[in-house]
């Protein structure tokens, strides 16, 4: 079955240095989302992508935050200066109709 | 801003059939009922998702009823591997999906 790969599973940055979380949608989707989920709390919806650009985003995703899709398979989402409350689960999913496949997460830790 | 409102936490035996309600009073008629779940901290699991008519997978059941004003997702034999928080989520076909608490299953040896 095909997957949404993301890496690195684990990732503990400084406070203040840029970190690059990179996810690998599955082929053949169209849209492509990035979550967050702060340990003990609800997943959240942080931007979502499509058409090479950003369809939509949460009010979390302020100008710290960037995505890109480099290569037509990668899809990364770039923290400028990390601050210790970013410290979270984040998850990319992609959908090409009515389920989006999420990752297993990348675990960051601001320290 | 919660379209859904689910019990905070269920338990179930194990080989039972998991019942999970879902009340989602507000719903459009362009909405459809999602189910998710989230096994500790993995990406969150599509189920099944409805529109109006009951559906099955290999997963579970979905059982809307006809005013669509609530639903219940129906795992019919449950296993230890299906603790989890499931997730029922309203939503316009290609609109984003909003995660609410759920509800957290245990299932019991």
């Amino acid at each position: 079955e095909p997957e949404v790969t993301q890496t690195p599973s684990h990732q503990v940055t400084q406070m203040g240095q840029e970190v690059i979380l990179r996810c690998v949608p599955i082929s053949n989707h169209l849209y492509f989302y990035w979550y967050r989920q702060i340990l003990g709390q609800k997943v959240e919806f942080l931007v979502s992508f499509y058409n090479n650009e950003i369809s939509e985003k949460s009010e979390i995703f302020d100008d710290q935050f960037s995505v890109e899709r480099p290569d037509g398979s990668n899809f990364t989402l770039k923290i400028r200066s990390t601050k210790l409350e970013d410290s979270a689960m984040y998850f990319c999913a992609s959908s090409r109709d009515y389920g989006y496949t999420f990752g297993s997460g990348t675990r960051l830790t601001v320290v | 801003d919660a379209k859904t409102t689910q019990p905070p936490s269920m338990d179930c035996a194990e080989g039972r059939a998991a019942n999970l309600p879902c009340n989602h009073s507000t719903i459009s008629g362009n909405e459809y009922v999602y189910w998710y779940r989230q096994i500790h901290s993995q990406g969150p699991q599509y189920i099944i998702h409805g529109l109006k008519n009951n559906e099955t997978n290999e997963m579970a059941s979905l059982i809307i009823t006809e005013d669509r004003k609530s639903s219940t997702l129906i795992l019919p034999h449950a296993t230890l591997r299906d603790t989890a928080v499931y997730y029922c989520i309203v939503r316009v076909r290609d609109d984003k999906i909003i995660f609410g608490k759920g509800t957290r299953l245990h299932i019991l040896p």
